[in-house]
């Protein structure tokens, strides 16, 4: 079965950089890495994805690593609004869906 | 408001009822899933539709579990004789693509 481990916790000073990682050992070449956050009593929100290439939006850069079996989110600026749960998630063979455990992020004023 | 929501919000039911939740999709996404969430864990995937059909169904989902989507608009899920492990929150979300799933605020169901 898929895997996917993320850290349980971060913590991060306002403005500063946040690099989350995500560990997908299981990943295979066609599966693209999303990640999704989530906010107390709300549904989860998209924030990035990617294949191969690092990727960039507006909210986050997308690091791939070249082997595709980790990944790294980063916040270029930490705000407050940034605290959530922040999860990794992969679409395996099968169009199964398999999320991370999830990294809770604190920022810090 | 044009984004997926989900009804009831909140169920409380006996063990052994059947319950049945609502999702309504964003109206031009074909795309739509299915997954549960218990607390301090992430979803876990139990079902995809595209357009009416059901084309992936997780191991996860018991013979207890059944979700339709019948003219590829709204879905429907439906647990049969709720039982105590069935408390969870139950997400929808919907997408034109698989790579940006927009998620509604889910329902919460507490079996006692």
């Amino acid at each position: 079965d898929a895997k996917t481990t993320q850290p349980n916790s971060m913590e991060s000073n306002e403005e500063e950089p946040v690099h989350l990682p995500c560990n997908h050992s299981t990943i295979s070449g066609t599966d693209y890495i999303h990640w999704y956050r989530q906010l107390p009593s709300q549904g989860p929100e998209y924030v990035i994805h990617g294949l191969t290439s690092n990727v960039n939006n507006r909210m986050a850069s997308l690091a791939i690593a070249e082997d595709r079996k980790s990944s790294t989110l980063i916040l270029h600026r930490a705000t407050l609004r940034d605290a959530a749960v922040y999860y990794c998630m992969t679409i395996n063979y099968g169009q199964n869906f398999v999320f991370g455990p999830g990294t809770r992020l604190s920022v810090l004023p | 408001d044009t984004g997926v929501s989900q009804n009831p919000r909140h169920k409380i039911t006996k063990r052994g009822q059947n319950v049945t939740f609502r999702c309504d999709p964003i109206s031009e996404h074909n795309r739509l899933y299915w997954y549960r969430q218990t607390l301090g864990q992430g979803p876990e995937f139990l079902t995809y539709f595209q357009n009416e059909a059901q084309l992936e169904k997780s191991r996860l989902l018991s013979d207890r579990f059944s979700a339709e989507r019948p003219k590829g608009s709204f879905s429907t899920l439906e647990i049969q004789r709720t039982e105590q492990g069935d408390s969870a929150m139950y997400l929808c979300a919907s997408s034109v693509t698989f790579n940006e799933q927009f998620f509604g605020p889910g329902t919460r169901l507490t079996v006692l």
